[in-house]
């Protein structure tokens, strides 16, 4: 069984701040670990994924990833924080067969 | 341009009315799947297709059907709607070896009054 768990439903910073979204996985089997963006009236983007090659994933628009086994962590963070970035996040872990996600972190930016 | 395609994006419906929301993909992905949106809950998975003719429950399944007839199209059926279903609801696709990304639509929009 895998499971998710995105602490803090809502996160808000300061432009040009760093961004932190938190996310713990339970997995019984080495994961597959994604980053998902949405934006207002769309669906899920991929921001990054984990593929096993490096600990730290870098993806789109200037967010990285960092998987830590030892803490069953794979957390999101942006070292400048800007307006566009405003959005809800969702962390997955998957297998062949399903990929299940977290309940999301709603980012605000505040200029 | 390499998309999933939903319709409707918005549907209001009654009670008991048989509905489809169809869902295709131009990629030759052979998975598919359906999930449901609501608020504090994330996305749960309804059903899912891992090729043609293949189809499998995910986590929300009960109240809807699918069929995978074609490897393009994966429509999600609602025979007998429930206000419980109203939801905002995702179609995704992939190509099978993980870690593949999926492919979303832009989402429909179900009310069921």
């Amino acid at each position: 069984a895998q499971s998710v768990t995105q602490l803090g439903s809502h996160v808000s910073v300061s432009e040009g701040a760093l961004v932190l979204l938190r996310c713990n996985y339970s997995s019984s089997v080495p994961p597959y670990l994604f980053w998902y963006v949405q934006y207002p009236n769309q669906g899920l983007q991929l921001l990054l994924k984990y593929t096993s090659a490096a600990t730290l994933v870098k993806g789109i628009n200037g967010f990285e990833a960092e998987f830590k086994k030892s803490e069953t962590s794979f957390h999101l963070t942006k070292p400048s924080a800007h307006m566009s970035d405003a959005a809800e996040y969702f962390c997955a872990v998957g297998g062949n067969e399903k990929l299940t996600f977290g309940t999301g972190t709603r980012l605000t930016i505040i200029p | 341009e390499a998309q999933v395609t939903q319709n409707p994006r918005y549907l209001i419906t009654v009670t008991g009315k048989k509905l489809t929301v169809t869902c295709s993909q131009n990629m030759n992905h052979e998975y598919m799947s359906w999930y449901r949106q609501d608020p504090g809950l994330g996305l749960r998975q309804i059903y899912y297709s891992m090729n043609v003719e293949v189809t499998d429950k995910g986590d929300v399944p009960e109240g809807y059907k699918v069929s995978r007839k074609e490897k393009r199209n994966f429509p999600l059926i609602l025979e007998s709607p429930s206000p419980n279903q109203t939801s905002l609801y995702f179609c995704a696709s992939r190509s099978i070896p993980q870690p593949s990304p999926l492919h979303f639509g832009n989402g429909t929009r179900l009310t069921v009054t």
